[in-house]
């Protein structure tokens, strides 16, 4: 199994410029999550989704737009990048949330530099 | 708002010894506990977790310790291997039906042969 997967793994836009941040995964879960990860920080999650068509916000959801359109992908998009979304952005997803016999998988991460 | 805080952000062993990374919270309602170790270039890996109801939950060579009165967590891991170097986080997974997984800011833990 692949697991989680992320494109691009790494990517420089310029200010204002858009982008989508691509995730998927094949091992049917319900839950996804998208962080980011500033330099020495610990993660903030962005947006989650707990099934397709249901998307929610998360603790810095401001500057991105999610969906949820399948059970394997969860795109994030950067509609106006600035540089303050300067970060690395990790894709996650569980079967169940909170529960230790099916927990968070992630992915190698997207590091974004806005210019 | 609450955090999650980790007392040392840098914490070097020699190999073979016993390390231990703390981690305080705030949030009172919180009852769900997870660490994770992300090695460099990769995502978190998710290592043990606990809830409120435990003190204590023991995995493969680590231990996790949770002190509720002053808000405390701790991860032990034993006989520490040079593969064991790694950024370890502490998560707050909040309360009873919060989706919303608040990390702390991490130690670097670096293992001297």
């Amino acid at each position: 199994n692949a697991g989680v997967t992320q494109t691009p793994k790494f990517r420089i836009l310029k200010i204002g410029q858009s982008m989508t941040l691509q995730c998927t995964q094949d091992m049917n879960h319900n839950y996804m999550y998208w962080y980011r990860q500033d330099p020495g920080m610990g993660l903030k999650l962005i947006y989650y989704s707990v099934g397709a068509g249901i998307t929610d916000k998360g603790e810095v959801p401001n500057g991105y737009n999610v969906s949820r359109s399948t059970t394997e992908d969860f795109p994030l998009r950067l509609e106006l990048a600035a540089p303050s979304q300067t970060s690395v952005y990790f894709c996650a997803s569980s079967y169940q949330y909170r529960d230790s016999n099916q927990p968070q998988h992630f992915g190698d991460g997207t590091r974004l530099s806005i210019l | 708002g609450e955090s999650v805080g980790l007392h040392l952000p840098t914490l070097s062993v020699q190999e073979g010894d016993n390390s231990i990374i703390n981690c305080a919270y705030s949030n009172s309602a919180s009852d769900y506990f997870i660490w994770y170790k992300q090695e460099s270039g990769k995502g978190p890996q998710f290592i043990i977790d606990i809830r409120s109801n435990m003190d204590k939950r023991q995995g493969q060579r680590v231990t996790v310790l949770l002190n509720k009165t002053v808000k405390h967590l701790s991860l032990q891991i034993a006989a520490t291997q040079p593969g064991d170097s790694a950024v370890y986080f502490c998560a707050d997974g909040g309360g009873y039906n919060n989706n919303d997984m608040r990390f702390g800011a991490g130690t670097r833990l670096t293992v001297k042969p």
